[in-house]
């Protein structure tokens, strides 16, 4: 299986401060035939359940603010929160779903400082 | 808008079976590769079990296979997880989504395996 890693485990920034998370694969997941990375962005706030925020990398879904973005290649990507919001406190998990079945991150909380 | 609706969690002795249900609405469900996605209390995403959106595939991690049968009804828009043997480490919320990209459309049903 390939092998998600996280870091940080956990970061504090102060509302209207930049929050970036990182994600390194085992292996690629870009795949060469059409050029997209297998790489989802999920939020999870408490009690409730994940929330896809980006795929193939860096597409935006549907609704997610334009401060979330996400960024990279290969096996190592980047979420950046370019001005971050209260609401935003939450646990972010990559997955890789390049193979089946897919798998996570040991996923990073993001605080308030 | 996509409506993910899991049922069947309960509280089980160690060694019993429950049947887990998602009821979708809101989607093609037959156009939809399936997952169950679960989560151990205070513990990150694991994907247990995936379906083809036909269902003549399946795929199992390693920590479920041989006790865990996914299935689909796609004439109910029912997707179904088989939970036999089941052991504590198997105490989490599952949830089912549609993709990949992983799509959660509910709040999962909680398993508890207890003695």
């Amino acid at each position: 299986d390939i092998v998600m890693t996280q870091s940080p485990d956990s970061l504090a920034v102060s509302l209207g401060e930049r929050a970036t998370v990182s994600c390194k694969s085992s292996q690629s997941v870009l795949y060469g035939s059409n050029n997209k990375n297998y790489l989802a962005w999920y939020q999870q706030k408490p009690g409730q359940p994940p929330k896809l925020l980006i795929y193939w990398a860096s597409t935006r879904e549907s609704g997610v603010p334009d401060r979330f973005s996400g960024s990279g290649s290969g096996t190592g990507f980047t979420l950046t929160i370019s001005s971050l919001q209260a609401e935003d406190v939450a646990v972010y998990y990559c997955q890789q779903y390049y193979s089946t079945p897919g798998t996570f991150g040991q996923g990073t909380r993001v605080e308030i400082k | 808008q996509v409506q993910l609706v899991e049922s069947g969690g309960g509280v089980v002795q160690p060694g019993r079976s429950l049947r887990l249900s998602c009821a979708a609405s809101g989607l093609t469900f037959s156009d939809n590769g399936m997952h169950w996605v679960r989560q151990a209390p205070g513990k990150g995403l694991e994907c247990v079990a995936v379906i083809s959106h036909d269902g003549r595939d399946q795929y199992y991690a390693d920590s479920v296979k041989g006790r865990f049968t996914i299935s689909r009804d796609n004439s109910k828009n029912t997707l179904y997880l088989q939970v036999n043997s089941l052991r504590v480490e198997d105490t989490a919320v599952y949830y089912c989504a549609n993709g990949p990209p992983l799509r959660f459309g509910g709040q999962g049903t909680l398993v508890t395996v207890s003695s």
